[in-house]
């Protein structure tokens, strides 16, 4: 199975700075079949990226995805005060799907 | 818009059987291209996938969990359903449906499921 590795484990910024988060695959991802989901205490998660990098339906413009084959990134432009949560990262190019263990992004 | 609800017990007692049930509504598990999903999250962990079923029947679970995992699919009903044999008190856990279209775009609330006697 394909094994997501999200670094950092946790980040702490302010409001208004730049988040970049990182997810690691063992093997490359197959069609760059790789998403980025976010989820708040109490909440199921909601998918923000698919794709690599398209956006989901409603996502504001400050999420974008990149990469491609082993290595992408997440990155929020200027984070809201919503923005803090915890992202997964996943994987549906290959079954099983897989996870990434997650990144919290907390305010600094 | 596509809405998912899972249903069923939320105590189960060790060994027995965890049984739950997605219903969708504004759309339909008939439709091709989606895998119909089960994901659960220990208190506190991360997101685990439990297995997918699709519009054919086709099915295929996490590894970890194949020897207990059963998937099936109700297509009168618009439902897919979990099965989820032996369980123990590390079965305790929120279980979420979802549907895989390349990703999960659409989710269930979550069902808190406890494994106690």
């Amino acid at each position: 199975e394909i094994v997501l590795t999200q670094s950092p484990g946790t980040l702490s910024l302010s409001p208004g700075e730049r988040a970049t988060l990182s997810c690691r695959a063992s093997q490359s991802v197959s069609g760059n079949y790789l998403a980025w989901y976010q989820q708040k205490s109490g909440q199921a998660p909601r998918l923000l990226i698919y794709g690599a990098s398209s956006r989901a339906t409603g996502i504001p413009d400050r999420f974008s995805g990149s990469g491609s084959g082993t290595d992408f990134t997440l990155t929020i432009s200027r984070l809201e005060p919503e923005d803090f949560a915890v992202y997964y990262c996943q994987q549906s190019g290959r079954s099983p799907r897989t996870f990434g263990q997650g990144t919290k992004v907390e305010i600094k | 818009q596509v809405q998912l609800q899972e249903s069923g017990p939320g105590l189960v007692k060790p060994s027995q059987t965890l049984s739950l049930t997605c219903t969708v509504s504004g759309g339909s598990v008939n439709s091709g291209g989606y895998y119909w999903t089960w994901i659960r999250q220990h208190p506190g962990k991360g997101l685990e996938w439990i297995g997918y079923i699709y519009y054919s029947g086709s099915t295929y679970y996490n590894p970890s969990l194949k020897s207990r995992v059963i998937i099936s699919v109700d297509t009168s009903k618009n439902q897919f359903s979990l099965n989820l044999t032996s369980v123990t008190a590390a079965d305790t856990a929120v279980y979420y449906c979802a549907r895989d279209n390349g990703g999960f775009d659409y989710w269930g609330q979550g069902t808190l499921v406890t494994v106690s006697s």
